[in-house]
């Protein structure tokens, strides 16, 4: 069974970075998509992006275009994601998660998901 | 962006009460909608997809139907594990959005 093990809490100061990681243990890693959602406290999720199984394409949701980064190493079946210019409004649980559809024109939800990683921004 | 409404916001309902939550889309999502739920401090689980179909390992109690604009989940005899937020999210458009979630209490 897959199982995504995600990066610790982390606390930034307002302009900086965080970069959060996204290890999944299980088959056929390179076959699958995988998302990163968001989630402030107490609001819904929010996608923010995908990456490709091989990890030379992404697309990001337009609010996060210029600011986010979605990387993805597949010899240690790892993704990741950066979030530049950090602001008191990217406070969130940042999830990755795995897209079950496979092939050529996949349609985008998400049925595994990581534990989460918790990211503040405080000066 | 297609924005994703779900009434009520809360609901109030008992062990054994047969319950229904709305997500209703601002434009046309055909059947690409999922629902997930999500206890506290955890991550959100895969329900339902393609507006009906049950993920493997879901209680047969949950049940979704739907097209188009409005959807609604339905959950025909409540237990206790079944009390915490649900969210609907619509895979037909760029950029993937949920609804703001429907908590359910125990009354």
């Amino acid at each position: 069974q897959v199982q995504l093990v995600q990066s610790g809490a982390e606390v930034k100061k307002p302009g900086a970075s965080v970069k959060v990681s996204c290890k999944a243990s299980g088959p056929a890693f390179t076959t699958y998509y995988m998302h990163w959602v968001r989630q402030a406290p107490g609001q819904g999720p929010e996608w923010m992006g995908i990456i490709n199984p091989r990890g030379d394409s992404a697309s990001y949701a337009q609010k996060f275009q210029g600011r986010v980064t979605m990387t993805r190493d597949t010899s240690s079946s790892t993704v990741y994601m950066e979030l530049s210019s950090l602001r008191s409004e990217d406070t969130a649980v940042y999830y990755c998660a795995r897209n079950p559809e496979v092939g050529p024109t996949p349609r985008y939800y998400m049925d595994v998901w990581g534990k989460g990683t918790t990211v503040t921004v405080s000066s | 962006d297609v924005q994703m409404t779900q009434s009520p916001s809360t609901l109030s309902a008992s062990v054994g009460d047969r319950v229904t939550i709305t997500c209703r889309a601002s434009q046309s999502v055909s059947s690409w909608l999922a629902w997930y739920q999500q206890k506290p401090g955890k991550a959100p689980k895969l329900l339902i997809y393609k507006a009906s179909t049950l993920e493997s390992g879901v209680p047969s109690r949950f049940s979704g139907s739907g097209s188009g604009t409005e959807f609604t989940l339905t959950i025909s005899s409540l237990q206790p594990d079944d009390f915490a937020t649900y969210y609907c999210q619509q895979y037909h458009s760029y950029s993937y959005t949920f609804g703001q979630g429907t908590k359910l209490e125990i009354k």
